[in-house]
């Protein structure tokens, strides 16, 4: 089956500098790629996702690259605000097959005022 | 806005006791999953559904079993609760294919 495996476990940068997560993957078959915020105490929520068909997605702050050849993608933040503190998951799936997400590990990010 | 409710935020147990966890969607999704969170481990899926009286093993599915007699509900079984059970319990739901989960806002279950 997939496995995902997710790179720092931990991670603290300034307010203002970016941080980067990296995810690799082991199922070339993965299509679909999202990655989750999770809050303390709250659920995980979607903050963006990406198809194999595209190697780069951006949305604001938050940009998402995927890399098919070496299977891995990386999650990027720029401009750090203490609000994304958090820990951070991404995932990988099959879109079209049996759709089940194969989760990494998750990376505390701390942003440091 | 998707809706996911999970019956109990916190939940205590004894070894032995059959435990029912609920997850209820508002939206007639088909799809619906229950995972379980543990610190250093990430998200593992136990079972998941794709219709009413479906049901497919995920990647732990051993102490655990499912039911889903109807569409909006998906109800996680303990059936001898054990204490390495003791975890957070998230229910997910998939909108449609090729779209992505919402998780609710999840059980944290101990086992005593």
């Amino acid at each position: 089956g997939e496995n995902v495996e997710q790179h720092p476990s931990t991670l603290s940068v300034q307010e203002g500098d970016s941080a980067v997560i990296k995810c690799t993957y082991s199922d070339s078959a993965s299509n679909y790629f999202p990655w989750y915020k999770q809050e303390l105490g709250k659920r995980p929520q979607l903050i963006i996702d990406i198809r194999s068909n595209v190697g780069e997605k951006k949305d604001q702050r938050i940009a998402v690259t995927l890399n098919k050849t070496a299977k891995h993608f990386s999650l990027h933040i720029t401009e750090t605000q203490p609000e994304d503190s958090a820990v951070y998951f991404c995932a990988a799936s099959i879109m079209g097959g049996n759709e089940k997400l194969t989760f990494g590990t998750g990376t505390r990010l701390t942003i440091i005022p | 806005d998707v809706k996911v409710t999970q019956s109990s935020r916190y939940l205590v147990k004894r070894t032995g006791e059959k435990v029912f966890l609920e997850c209820v969607q508002d939206m007639d999704h088909e799809n619906m999953f229950w995972y379980r969170q543990d610190p250093g481990l990430g998200l593992r899926l136990i079972y998941f559904s794709y219709d009413v009286k479906m049901k497919e093993k995920g990647d732990i599915p051993e102490g655990y079993s499912v039911s889903r007699e109807k569409k909006e509900r998906f109800s996680l079984i303990l059936e001898s609760a054990s204490t390495n059970q003791t975890s957070m319990y998230l229910c997910a739901i998939r909108q449609g294919p090729n779209q992505p989960q919402h998780f609710g806002d999840g059980t944290r279950l101990s086992i005593l």
